[in-house]
């Protein structure tokens, strides 16, 4: 399809550990975003990727957490040594320019038991 | 202080009422502001940006008071397909978009 995809859907993992969540954007858009979403919260902001710019790191919540953007398209979110915290729905949004309309993924459900 | 600040409700109206909700942002050198609506267990979606002198689109006005750092959004005669919870996204200087935590609108015949 032409939309942002992520995957996987779901993830259960035991804690300790490593996750990692795909992001494959829209093609010719140069921004995405990771966010995570907590049951009944709202968007929690990650990292923001702009082209070949270095990335804004400032809402990854500790150095478990890390993402890169291979090429300027596909992105990983790694979790490390995963803890029951970081059950949540991460959200990935691309967008054609920096500040533009974003346009999300479906996310990816991660259960950390 | 939250960077977004939203009431969370829940707001519980009838069909046809006019519903407002507020949205306040702590930078003051925030560029651009929109609203999302993010229906149940689903993605969130450009609902309308915001402009300085106001916008409307159909039913829904947004507002912007740059002085007050304060955003709103107004939905008048409300439907029953308005159910979902609306967030208040601003773009920072360095183009991160921030979202409040939302506001849940619930419409009932």
């Amino acid at each position: 399809g032409a939309g942002v995809s992520q995957s996987p859907s779901n993830k259960v993992t035991e804690k300790g550990k490593d996750v990692e969540l795909r992001c494959d954007p829209i093609s010719g858009h140069t921004a995405l975003y990771w966010y995570r979403q907590s049951l009944g919260q709202g968007l929690e902001f990650l990292i923001y990727f702009q082209g070949n710019s270095a990335p804004d790191k400032s809402g990854l919540p500790s150095d478990r957490f890390s993402a890169e953007r291979t090429g300027g398209s596909v992105s990983t979110l790694t979790i490390q040594r995963t803890q029951q915290e970081d059950s949540a729905v991460y959200l990935c949004a691309s967008s054609l320019l920096a500040g533009a309309e974003l346009f999300f993924g479906e996310g990816s459900r991660l259960t950390v038991l | 202080r939250k960077e977004v600040e939203q009431d969370p409700g829940p707001f519980n109206v009838p069909e046809g009422a006019t519903v407002a909700f507020n949205c306040t942002y702590s930078n003051s050198a925030s560029q651009s502001f929109f609203w999302y609506r993010q229906d149940c267990r689903k993605e969130p979606k450009l609902l309308m940006s915001v402009y300085s002198s106001g916008n409307e689109d159909g039913r829904f006005t947004a507002q912007l008071n740059r002085a007050s750092q304060y955003i709103s959004l107004l939905i008048r005669d409300s439907k029953l397909s308005d159910s979902a919870t609306y967030l208040c996204v601003v773009r920072g200087n360095n183009n991160d978009m921030r979202f409040g935590a939302g506001t849940r609108l619930t419409v009932k015949p």
